[in-house]
């Protein structure tokens, strides 16, 4: 079973920042929180990963909180090819991903 | 530089036959993972791989499904015997020793008539 809760949908404006929010209360100390999106019926494109500091890369931020159980993805500015079902997922390196039912993201224009 | 490739991305057969899925790591990566997706449903682990070893198969149906990654060439998903309940979409990915992030293929779409 996963270890996230994240809601099942969300919608954003176009141009406007997305954040997503993602629950994960018994996360262990040596786990990551992983993000993925999945476009359509494409393979899942990784997004960014993190264990306790913020990080930022060119297509998102995420924000973990200071207890690590929660996090959030943010896409600054949202476009409509954002669209997609997005995965947060805690897990150690080199271990089998779980992925739960993840937040379908609708930005519309 | 190339990312992970699956072949091929569609794959037909009849209800009896074998179904072989092929996957090419990225370069530089030494770890597969194969996963399933059935039609609106998640993505659910199959099996992990090392070259030539089998590291968890904890995902892996008890029949019919093997999994393998030779020293030389893809890693390749086998399902004998196809049934309809097969038809789903099998993605691979793959990671490096160094980081562990897995990088998703394109998948390879079977359906079973």
């Amino acid at each position: 079973d996963a270890k996230t809760t994240q809601p099942p949908s969300m919608d954003c404006a176009e141009g406007r920042a997305a954040n997503l929010p993602c629950n994960h209360s018994t996360i262990s100390g040596n786990e990551y929180v992983y993000w993925y999106r999945q476009i359509h019926s494409q393979g899942p494109q990784y997004i960014i990963h993190g264990l306790k500091n913020n990080e930022t890369n060119e297509m998102a931020s995420l924000i973990i909180t200071e207890d690590r159980k929660s996090s959030t993805l943010i896409l600054p500015h949202a476009t409509l090819r954002d669209t997609a079902v997005y995965y947060c997922i805690v897990g150690q390196g080199a271990q089998k991903l779980v992925f739960g039912q993840g937040t379908r993201l609708t930005i519309n224009p | 530089n190339a990312g992970v490739m699956q072949n091929p991305r569609h794959l037909v057969r009849r209800r009896g036959q074998e179904a072989r899925l092929r996957c090419s790591p990225m370069k530089g990566h030494s770890h597969v993972y194969w996963y399933r997706q059935l039609p609106e449903e998640g993505l659910k682990f199959m099996v992990y791989l090392q070259k030539e070893n089998i590291i968890d198969e904890s995902g892996m149906p008890k029949e019919r499904f093997s999994a393998e990654f030779p020293k030389e060439g893809p890693s390749i998903l086998r399902i004998q015997q196809v049934v309809r309940g097969d038809s789903a979409a099998y993605f691979c990915a793959t990671s490096s020793q160094s980081t562990d992030t897995q990088y998703f293929g394109p998948g390879t779409r079977l359906t079973v008539l």
